[in-house]
């Protein structure tokens, strides 16, 4: 079983920011949080990973908790390319296994 | 870079029939590749772990005799059904870790492989 829980829709306004929230209360010292999302059809695409600290990219922001129990990716101005299911994902496996939880669709509205 | 390949990307085969799946690599090496499956408006389910020059690991509930996974190099996996029938029918998915980065986990996906059975 995914071991994220995460809002099953989100609406947001093209140009705005989206702010995607993610609950991992059980994660362990050793798991990375990971962000994908997934486009209609097509193969997930990566988008950001953290420990603990807060990570940035051309993509988005992840803040992780200080307690780590939960993360936040945002995108800082979504556009309508940004339309998609985005999935939150906790691993250390050492096989590197992901287990997709059912994700947060999200429509970007002009 | 870090890019994964999927050949075909949609297949309609007659149930009974074999189907295989490709799965590549295209400018790094990886020693592990995983296959998912996706039924409509559904998540990816983890079917199996497919390790280079060993036997696939296999999630619980997947029969390994019906999808047969060969990992015979550092850039290649495929994923084989056998007598496909029309339960088979879903969108196929593979990704790939970067042996050169053996610190993290993240996966790299292929664009999916749609399998229809009639």
């Amino acid at each position: 079983d995914a071991k994220t829980t995460q809002p099953p829709s989100m609406d947001c306004a093209e140009g705005r920011a989206a702010n995607l929230p993610c609950n991992h209360s059980t994660i362990s010292g050793n798991e990375y949080v990971y962000w994908y999302r997934q486009i209609h059809s097509q193969g997930p695409q990566y988008i950001i990973h953290g420990l603990k600290n807060n990570e940035t990219n051309e993509m988005a922001s992840l803040i992780i908790t200080e307690d780590r129990k939960s993360s936040t990716l945002i995108l800082p101005h979504a556009t309508l390319r940004d339309t998609a299911v985005y999935y939150c994902i906790v691993s250390a496996d050492s096989w590197g296994k992901f287990q997709f939880g059912a994700g947060t669709q999200v429509v970007v509205t002009p | 870079g870090a890019v994964v390949s999927q050949h075909p990307s949609r297949v309609i085969c007659k149930s009974g029939t074999s189907v295989k799946i490709e799965c590549r690599s295209l400018d790094f090496q990886a020693t592990t590749m995983f296959w998912y499956r996706q039924f409509p408006k559904q998540s990816l389910m983890l079917m199996a772990t497919s390790n280079e020059g060993s036997k696939a690991t296999y999630e619980q509930g997947v029969e390994k005799d019906k999808f047969l996974i060969n990992h015979a190099s550092l850039t290649l996996s495929t994923l084989t059904v056998t007598s496909a029938h029309p339960e088979d029918s879903s969108f196929y998915i593979c990704s790939a870790r970067d042996a050169g980065r053996t610190l993290y986990n993240e996966q790299f996906f292929g664009p999916g492989t749609r399998l229809t059975v009639l």
